[in-house]
């Protein structure tokens, strides 16, 4: 049962260059949702879907892009990578609109340097 | 946006004593929900609360939500050392999809 699986775990990236980090589960969800997490501080989130083909900002999308091709897979693009990015970043899922409990990924600890 | 201050950032307690943590926010939610976070691993719910003066235990944790709507309380007995991890509050409003706004995190250390 994987539930959500992110890769890669790791990554160290030089200024400029770009990475997808990928997200994909295996319950069916309908929402997916990318976030965030800086040291000592919550989760922000960056992205989110509410079904294939569908996606929209969160609270601190600028740096990042997204896609839903299939209800499966949301992975989260980097286009030119920045410090301020150096983060761990975390996918999650829901079901439906108002079921909350959300799953997480193991999150992607990304350095830019 | 919305915004979440949870209190206390960080805790190192006796194992065996009580722990209490709460979220309070400028605006009100509909759900809270309380998840625990791991080293290296992605937060994990621990419990879920979708009324207001909604008072739920999951073993030796108690959560509550907040009359006003707009704080929510964590308490843990007995602590134990595999209690050590960072614990988040999420408050979800209705009109906002379905998106959770998260706290800061308590981070909780035990000594056994």
């Amino acid at each position: 049962n994987a539930g959500v699986t992110q890769t890669p775990k790791f990554r160290i990236l030089k200024i400029g260059q770009s990475m997808t980090l990928q997200c994909t589960q295996d319950m069916n969800h309908n929402y997916m949702y990318w976030y965030r997490q800086d040291p000592g501080m919550g989760l922000k989130l960056i992205y989110y879907s509410v079904g294939a083909g569908i996606t929209d900002k969160g609270e601190v999308p600028n740096g990042y892009n997204v896609s839903r091709s299939t209800t499966e897979d949301f992975p989260l693009r980097l286009e030119l990578a920045a410090p301020s990015q150096t983060s761990v970043y975390f996918c999650a899922s829901t079901p439906a609109q108002f079921n909350t409990e959300a799953f997480f990924g193991q999150g992607t600890r990304l350095t830019v340097v | 946006g919305q915004q979440l201050n949870q209190s206390p950032q960080s805790m190192f307690i006796q194992e065996g004593e009580d722990v209490s943590m709460n979220c309070t926010s400028s605006s009100i939610f509909n759900t809270w929900l309380w998840y625990k976070q791991e080293p290296g691993e992605g937060p994990v719910l621990l419990i879920a609360l979708y009324k207001a003066g909604e008072l739920t235990s999951n073993g030796r944790l108690t959560a509550q939500f907040g009359i006003t709507r707009k704080d929510s309380f964590l308490n843990i007995s007995a602590s134990i050392p595999s209690d050590v991890g960072i614990y988040f509050c999420a408050g979800r409003n209705n009109n906002a999809g379905n998106m959770l706004t998260f706290g800061g995190g308590t981070r909780l250390m035990v000594k056994p």
